[in-house]
């Protein structure tokens, strides 16, 4: 497999639910950074995690990293239609080259 | 907020022709990025710039793909003779420093006929 695999690939909730996306990376990073992006559009960046970090919160966004396991996961709290778009995490080296996963492909339905 | 701005926002050209995208990164960023988006698959690292020279390629990044800074602003990726598979969205990034978030730009979508 490769750097930088979400899990699911895709995920259907109601709004008001949680989503929980998982990324598993194979070598070392830097940095872990969870982007989302809208159908055609650009990648919007949503949170940046350290490599000496366990967890960060921004809003209704929860990201936690796992060096151990060499593995992060995203978690949105009471999900809305608006949440409704493709996550990606992609994984930072110290000379700053990334990889990025497949992206996790979530439906918000209203 | 300060964005990173690209253009065109979609450009057609005939295969064999060069072409050149244009990036505007924010003004303080110092690390620069061109990644690739083939449609229906996941962004692809290109090329990362620092202090005026590539610093790090991926293999897709061949003698084909250059890139420059032609002043203070601007941020190019060119490519030279171009072939149908590099039809694809074409990411502009930039980042303060090592520790800090990328920012993309909406993107250059690249059509080769």
């Amino acid at each position: 497999s490769q750097q930088g695999e979400e899990d699911p690939q895709a995920l259907s909730i109601q709004e008001g639910e949680n989503a929980t996306m998982n990324c598993s990376y194979k070598t070392s990073i830097n940095n872990l950074q969870w982007y989302r992006q809208n159908s055609g559009r650009g990648l919007v960046h949503l949170i940046l995690i350290r490599s000496n970090e366990r967890e960060k919160h921004s809003g209704r966004l929860r990201v936690t990293l796992d060096t151990s396991k060499k593995s992060s996961s995203l978690l949105i709290t009471a999900s809305r239609a608006a949440d409704t778009a493709s996550y990606f995490c992609a994984c930072y080296t110290n000379a700053g080259k990334s990889t990025f996963g497949d992206g996790t492909t979530l439906t918000v339905k209203p | 907020e300060p964005e990173v701005t690209q253009t065109p926002s979609h450009q057609v050209t005939q295969m064999g022709q060069e072409v050149i995208l244009r990036c505007v990164p924010i003004s303080n960023h110092l690390y620069f990025y061109w990644y690739r988006q083939i449609l229906g698959q996941k962004v692809e690292f290109l090329v990362s710039f620092y202090n005026n020279e590539i610093s790090e390629k991926s293999e897709i990044f061949d003698d084909q793909f250059s890139v420059e800074r032609p002043d203070g602003s601007n941020f190019t990726l060119k490519i030279r003779s171009t072939k149908l598979e590099d039809s694809a969205m074409y990411f502009c990034a930039s980042r303060e420093d090592i520790n800090q978030p990328q920012h993309f730009g909406d993107g250059t979508r690249l059509s080769i006929l």
